[in-house]
């Protein structure tokens, strides 16, 4: 039982490129979430699914889309990276009675 | 839409010794759960406590426990005999009840030294 699996785990992109963040998670879950940690600025959601073939802007959507696969799966893609999005990226899902939302290991991404 | 505060940006404390991080939250809701999540170096997120609203009891795991306080909105962690794992950040976290996608509000996080 992995749990809650990001890749990668560091990324270096150029100013313009593009990427996908992947997620997944083991645990049957029904709902996953994207946040974004910046110093001094604590987790902040980017977007999330409630549930599968469903998904929503969080609190800060600009420069991401999101994709969820099946209910296991849920992408993050960059379009055209800024340095204003270098950031540790993280995957949660959570999912029964208890809403505690299990975390991913982190993707340390860096935008120069 | 809610906030959550955290007024201690570090904290250090003595191995063995008690520690008490605030959290303050800001919300219309009645029905919401609050939670403590702790950041080691590794940079996992565990949680370390859960705090429903409707339950008046105060939450307990071990040597963490907390003060809620619904009516001043206050949501405090206590640590008693500090180890040196505990060192990490701490982030307070609120989320809205049933029916709402379970989706969490983080506080800006209390970096919590523990020495020998």
């Amino acid at each position: 039982n992995a749990g809650v699996t990001q890749t990668p785990k560091f990324q270096v992109l150029k100013t313009g490129q593009s990427m996908t963040l992947q997620c997944a998670q083991d645990m049957n879950h029904n709902s996953m979430y994207w946040y974004r940690q910046d110093p001094g600025m604590g987790l902040r959601l980017i977007y999330y699914s409630a549930s599968e073939g469903t998904t929503d802007k969080g609190e800060v959507p600009n420069g991401y889309n999101v994709s969820r696969l099946n209910k296991r799966e849920f992408s993050l893609r960059l379009e055209s990276a800024a340095p204003s999005q270098t950031s540790v990226y993280f995957c949660a899902s959570t999912g029964g009675l208890s809403y505690e939302q299990y975390f991913g290991p982190g993707t340390r991404l860096t935008v120069t | 839409a809610q906030t959550v505060t955290q007024s201690q940006p570090e904290m250090s404390v003595q191995e063995a010794e008690t520690v008490t991080l605030s959290c303050t939250y800001d919300t219309s809701e009645s029905n919401y759960y609050l939670f403590w999540y702790k950041q080691p170096p590794s940079r996992q997120m565990i949680l370390v406590i859960r705090q429903e609203a409707y339950k008046q009891q105060n939450a307990t795991e071990n040597r963490f426990s907390v003060n809620f306080q619904k009516a001043a909105k206050s949501f405090s962690l206590k640590i008693s005999d500090s180890q040196l794992g505990d060192t990490a950040m701490y982030f307070c976290a609120f989320m809205m009840g049933a029916g709402t996608a379970s989706k969490l509000t983080f506080g800006t996080g209390t970096r919590l030294q523990v020495t020998l």
